[in-house]
C-alpha cells in the first residue's frame, strides 16, 4: 500500500532532551516535506527536500535540523527540544516538484509534547 | 509572495443543506490551488487541485471548486452536505521564490454538520 509513515505516533518529552521523529515513504518520491499544525495557524512548513541530499528551510526552520541520505526517507530532529515546539507534525511527500501538477500525500501525524 | 486567506474560521451547516467554503488568493500568475480536508485525528488528504484549464474543478466526495481570476478566490462547495464532511479544510497555493518551490496553507475553516 502507497503510504508515509511517520513514528512515533505521539511523544511526550521534557525540555532539551534530543529527539528524533522518523518520516518514510514507498512511492519513491523526490519531494518531502515537513509541516507544523498549531490551532489558529494552520500548517507551516518547517524544511523540505526536492531530492537526495538536497534541502532547504520552510517558513519555520529555527529549532529543527533535517536530513535526506536516501530518498526514502526524512527524519526530523529536535536537537534542543522546547515547550514552544509542542505540536502536531505532518510529514509529507510528492512524486516531484509541487508546480508539476503533483498531490502531497500526508503521513497521519506526530503529536508531540514538551514540558 | 504568494498566500491564502480563509475568512471563516467555522462554519456550520445543517445536513443536506449546500456548502461553500471560502479562499482567496494572493498571486500575480496563474496559481497552483488545492483544497485538503482534515477529518479529526487524521491527516490531510486532497479534495481537488486546480493548474490551468476548465476554472471550475471537480473533486472527490462530491466537492467542486471554481478558480475566478477577477475575484483572486478559489471557493469550495458542495451542493448537499453529510454529516461525515464534518472536518477541518484548508486551501493552499504553492508559492515559488528563487528556485524553490512550497506549499502554503491558509488557516483553515473548520466544518460543523448539524443533524
Amino acid at each position: 500500500e502507497a503510504q508515509v509513515t511517520q513514528n512515533p505516533r505521539y511523544l511526550i518529552t521534557v525540555t532539551g532532551k534530543k529527539l528524533t521523529v522518523t518520516c518514510s515513504q514507498n512511492m519513491n518520491h523526490e519531494y518531502m516535506s515537513w509541516y507544523r499544525q498549531d490551532p489558529g495557524l494552520g500548517l507551516r512548513q518547517i524544511y523540505y527536500s526536492m531530492n537526495v541530499e538536497v534541502t532547504d528551510k520552510g517558513d519555520v526552520p529555527e529549532g529543527y535540523k533535517v536530513s535526506r541520505k536516501e530518498k526514502r526517507n526524512f527524519p526530523l530532529i529536535l536537537e534542543s527540544p522546547s515547550p514552544n515546539q509542542t505540536s502536531l507534525y505532518f510529514c509529507a511527500s510528492s512524486l516531484k516538484r509541487l508546480a508539476y501538477y503533483n498531490e502531497q500525500f500526508f503521513g497521519p501525524g506526530t503529536r508531540l509534547t514538551v514540558l | 509572495a504568494q498566500s491564502v486567506t480563509q475568512p471563516d474560521i467555522h462554519i456550520t451547516v445543517s445536513e443536506g443543506a449546500s456548502l461553500e467554503l471560502r479562499c482567496n488568493y494572493s498571486y500575480g500568475a496563474t496559481p497552483y490551488l488545492f483544497w485538503y480536508v482534515q477529518s479529526p485525528g487524521q491527516g490531510l488528504q486532497l479534495l481537488l487541485k486546480y493548474f490551468s484549464g476548465d476554472t471550475l474543478v471537480q473533486g472527490i466526495k462530491g466537492f467542486e471548486a471554481e478558480f475566478k481570476r477577477s475575484q483572486s478566490s478559489f471557493n469550495l462547495r458542495k451542493p448537499s452536505v453529510h454529516w461525515s464532511d464534518a472536518a477541518e479544510y484548508f486551501c493552499a497555493v504553492v508559492r515559488t521564490q528563487g528556485g524553490s518551490e512550497k506549499l502554503v496553507f491558509g488557516k483553515g475553516t473548520k466544518l460543523t454538520v448539524n443533524p
